[in-house]
């Protein structure tokens, strides 16, 4: 069975300081998608990011970053420089490629990390 | 724009009642899912649909049922409301994606509660 855990419920660091989300699964599956998704107070999940399980290349998308590592089963998300903006609960989830394909199949979540950003 | 509407924001329900959650999404997505998100437990999966009238089981089904006759909508119904359903649900849908797997778009959320 799949398994995501976040290790961290809540992290409260002070503005610009850079902070980095763990994140840690378990699958059997040689084929799986990975997401992180951020919820806001406002309780609406967006989706940050995907990454499948061939590619480890690491990715940057403005002051959010992606370290992917198989050898060590993690997908964790650092935030540079971190804004009051970013304050939310991050969630990162996992999907086997199984099942019954096109990507029906839900996804398995983390209890999410709750990240204050203090002004 | 993506977009995935829930009918309420809050609603609030005494046990036993019937209670219906509705979800619409406007992207002609095949795939709908319902979660359910509680504290400290992150989100569940409920129920699946990857076509009009199809349903799966997720993690979690019993004491739900689901609806999806159109492929814009997938309901989500309770029987007989009981308090330890008390929570936030959240619909999502996806694009069906064949060998792969594509991101799910979420709603706003519907926070039940059953007195």
């Amino acid at each position: 069975a799949q398994k995501v855990t976040q290790a961290q419920t809540e992290i409260s660091v002070v503005e610009k300081e850079d902070v980095t989300l763990d994140c840690v699964y378990e699958t059997r599956d040689t084929t799986y998608y990975l997401f992180w998704y951020k919820q806001p107070p406002s309780g609406e999940l967006v989706f940050l990011i995907r990454r499948n399980s061939f590619d480890e290349q690491n990715e940057i998308s403005g002051r959010y970053s992606w370290n992917f590592q198989k050898s060590t089963s993690s997908f964790n998300f650092t935030i540079t420089a971190s804004q009051v903006v970013d304050s939310a609960v991050y969630f990162c989830a996992l999907s086997e490629a199984q099942g019954s394909g096109g990507g029906a199949d839900g996804l398995t979540f983390g209890k999410g990390t709750h990240l204050i950003i203090q002004p | 724009d993506v977009k995935v509407t829930q009918s309420s924001r809050y609603l609030v329900k005494r046990t036993g009642e019937k209670v219906f959650l509705e979800c619409v999404q406007d992207m002609d997505h095949e795939n709908m899912f319902w979660y359910r998100q509680d504290p400290g437990l992150g989100l569940r999966l409920i129920y699946f649909s990857y076509d009009v009238k199809m349903k799966e089981k997720g993690d979690i089904p019993e004491g739900y049922s689901v609806s999806r006759e159109k492929k814009e909508r997938f309901s989500l119904i309770l029987e007989s409301a009981s308090t330890n359903q008390t929570s936030m649900y959240l619909c999502a849908s996806s694009v069906l994606a064949g060998n792969s797997y594509n991101e799910q778009f979420f709603g706003p959320g519907t926070r039940l509660t059953v007195l």
